[in-house]
């Protein structure tokens, strides 16, 4: 069946570095989502991916969808305490999101 | 605040009990899907409801139903509670916009003991 599957399941980078989580799928998406996750929160929309190999970016997170689209990225540049959390895809297909397994970030002030 | 309220925030259950949660949107958004996320995993879909008609499933036994009312609030059931049903249980949304994002209720946290 549908899997999505994120690396690395744990980053803890030092506040300042550069952080990137990856998303595969085992299937072609029509599109894909991220949200992040505060610990003991709920997920929060970050952006939507439709076309294939499309790049956007919010201040100092960059989002990549594959030409395939069946994978992308989330790049954090110059990471703060603030980043921290768990970072999931979401694939859709149809009418249902897949989410992937997610990436734990801890910034180390 | 994504306007999607669910009830209870936590319970504790024992095996075989069986257990009902809610989920009420602000918007009254004729869509709600519900989720399982279990400890260190991503959520999982287990299944969505249209205009109070269920269209779309995950890969969960039939013993998890749900229902959605005429004012598109839902309540996901679980029957023959199992130690491996203990997780958070989201329901979501989809937003206004064309982003078709989802806005998750803050969860109920289930114990099975």
């Amino acid at each position: 069946g549908q899997q999505v599957m994120q690396i690395p399941q744990y980053q803890h980078v030092q506040e300042g570095e550069d952080f990137t989580t990856y998303c595969n799928s085992s299937t072609t998406l029509s599109n894909i989502q991220w949200y992040k996750q505060r610990p003991g929160g709920h997920p929060v929309f970050l952006i939507q991916l439709v076309k294939s190999g499309e790049v956007k970016k919010q201040k100092r997170l960059t989002f990549q969808f594959g030409e395939a689209k069946k994978n992308s990225s989330l790049h954090i540049t110059a990471t703060q305490t603030t980043d921290v959390g768990t970072y999931f895809c979401a694939g859709r297909t149809g009418n249902q999101f897949y989410f992937g397994t997610g990436t734990s970030l801890t910034v180390i002030p | 605040e994504t306007g999607v309220t669910q009830s209870p925030t936590h319970l504790i259950k024992t095996r075989g009990q069986q257990v009902t949660l809610r989920c009420s949107s602000q918007s009254g958004h004729n869509t709600v899907s519900w989720y399982q996320q279990a400890l260190g995993q991503g959520p999982q879909f287990i299944f969505q409801y249209y205009r109070e008609e269920e269209n779309g499933r995950g890969n969960f036994p039939p013993r998890f139903s749900g229902l959605q009312f005429p004012n598109y609030s839902s309540e996901l059931n679980v029957n023959a509670l199992e130690l491996d049903d203990s997780a958070l249980y989201l329901c979501a949304t989809p937003g206004q916009g064309p982003t078709g994002e989802l806005f998750f209720g803050e969860g109920s946290r289930l114990t099975v003991l």
